[in-house]
């Protein structure tokens, strides 16, 4: 079981806007580490979307963005596409674990 | 452009042992860090060791610690997993990803396609 915990599940429809959260607590996010997040379909590398709590890497749209707020942190999609549709997940580091962490991770379904 | 490709998943019993390499292109290997990340089936992502630029330290999980080996050959671009007294919990997707080592707030910019352990008699 992952300390870092986010919805099993979110859904919208294309066009809309959907928020992931990513909810720690004070022996990882809330201690100030960073929060990262990746996008990942099945049978397919992982890719970075989020570096740093906000920063988008070269090549990703603007569509994405991250925000970190006390213990939790959030992804937000807005402008839904036919292709978000992935599971999404976030990382950390946990300092009573001494490692870096992911998230237990969410199924974005586009409806 | 950044490549990165995971060989030697197979099949292996209890106890047994494997080996899995990442084939690293497109940066230059031996000024980054590099993690190994695995997926267990229907599981999320787990971190599961990373060793430095030079090779000098390496970190690793609880799970694995004791039983797994990370290493790198900086001369032929090439990260490895060594993987002993294998467990069926050990069943998984195998990821290397290319590190931005920063201490606490490290993350992992590139990522291969995966190597599948399955551990079963």
């Amino acid at each position: 079981q992952s300390v870092l915990t986010q919805p099993p599940s979110v859904s919208g429809a294309p066009g809309q806007r959907v928020t992931i959260s990513c909810t720690g607590s004070r022996s990882n996010i809330g201690a100030g580490y960073d929060v990262h997040w990746y996008q990942h379909l099945p049978g397919t590398a992982p890719k970075l979307l989020i570096s740093g709590n906000t920063n988008r890497p070269s090549g990703v749209p603007d569509r994405f963005s991250g925000s970190k707020s006390d213990t939790s942190a959030s992804l937000s999609i807005t402008g839904l596409q036919a292709e978000d549709e992935a599971h999404y997940y976030c990382q950390s580091f946990d300092s009573s674990l001494s490692h870096w962490v992911f998230g237990t991770g969410t199924k974005l379904t586009v409806l | 452009e950044v490549q990165l490709l995971e060989s030697g998943g197979d099949l292996v019993q209890p106890g047994g042992s494997l080996r899995l390499s990442c084939a690293a292109s497109g940066f230059p290997f031996n000024n980054y860090a590099m993690t190994w990340v695995r997926q267990a089936p229907g599981k999320g992502l787990e971190w599961v060791s990373t060793i430095i630029a030079s090779g000098g330290s390496t970190y690793y999980a609880d799970s694995v610690e004791g039983r797994f080996s990370i290493s790198r050959d900086n001369s032929g671009n090439t990260l490895y997993l060594q993987l002993n007294s294998l467990r069926a919990e050990d069943t998984a997707i195998y990821y290397c990803a290319k590190t931005r080592l920063a201490a606490v707030h490290t993350y992992f910019d590139y990522w291969g396609q995966g190597t599948l352990v399955t551990v079963s008699s």
